[in-house]
């Protein structure tokens, strides 16, 4: 049974760029949170999906945008991107909306140049 | 809004000793849920113990246990027996049971070095 898995595991991009990052949760799981996690930081709540909708968000500004497939594949886009960007974004799935099983994936680590 | 504290930004112990790492939180809420996960240089993030804040029991799996102070707002982590794989950052988690979506409030992380 593949865990949650995420790619790419690694990105560098350029300032004001564009980015997807895809997640594909645990099988059986339907919920798909995103967080990002600075260097040396816990990790920060950007957006939950749940039946293809974003169900709460976190203090991210709206270059940060998402989408939950009918497989309930997760994508995250980051617009115009920032040095400030450069981190670790973790994806948690879970079953039913509710995240006290969260399995998370490995991350993808952005580098923003 | 919900925040979490670890105050202890690096700790190492020998093999086999036994070490306890701290985590204070703050909410105004009543139901909620607890966690530890620990993040190897893998970067995954993995549950170590999750404590129900209803529970009065403190939860334990194998090596590891919790000393959850509900009036303290207090969360500690006690590793046993310390093992050289359990060398990894540390996060302690809130969660808020009722309404919404669900997330998870991480505190800063405690890297643990435990040393052969």
């Amino acid at each position: 049974d593949a865990g949650v898995t995420q790619s790419p595991t690694h990105l560098i991009k350029t300032r004001g760029q564009q980015v997807t990052l895809r997640c594909s949760p645990k099988s059986g799981h339907d919920t798909v949170s995103w967080y990002q996690q600075a260097l040396g930081q816990g990790p920060q709540f950007i957006f939950q999906y749940y039946e293809e909708e974003e169900r709460q968000r976190g203090n991210f500004p709206d270059r940060f945008s998402g989408h939950q497939f009918p497989n309930y594949s997760s994508e995250l886009n980051v617009n115009a991107l920032l040095l400030g960007d450069s981190a670790l974004y973790l994806c948690a799935s879970s079953r039913g909306g509710r995240v006290t099983e969260a399995f998370f994936g490995q991350g993808t680590r952005l580098t923003v140049v | 809004a919900q925040t979490v504290t670890q105050s202890q930004p690096e700790m190492s112990v020998q093999e086999a000793e036994t070490v306890t790492l701290s985590c204070t939180y703050d909410t105004s809420e009543n139901n909620y849920y607890l966690f530890w996960y620990k993040q190897p240089p893998s970067r995954q993030m993995i549950l170590v113990i999750r404590q129900e804040a209803y529970k009065q029991q403190n939860a334990t799996e194998n090596r590891f246990s919790v000393n959850f102070q509900k009036a303290a707002k207090s969360f500690s982590l006690k590793i046993s027996d310390s093992q050289l794989g359990d060398t990894a950052m540390y996060f302690c988690a809130f969660m808020n049971v009722m309404g919404g979506a669900q997330k998870l409030v991480f505190g800063q992380g405690t890297r643990l070095t435990i040393n052969p």
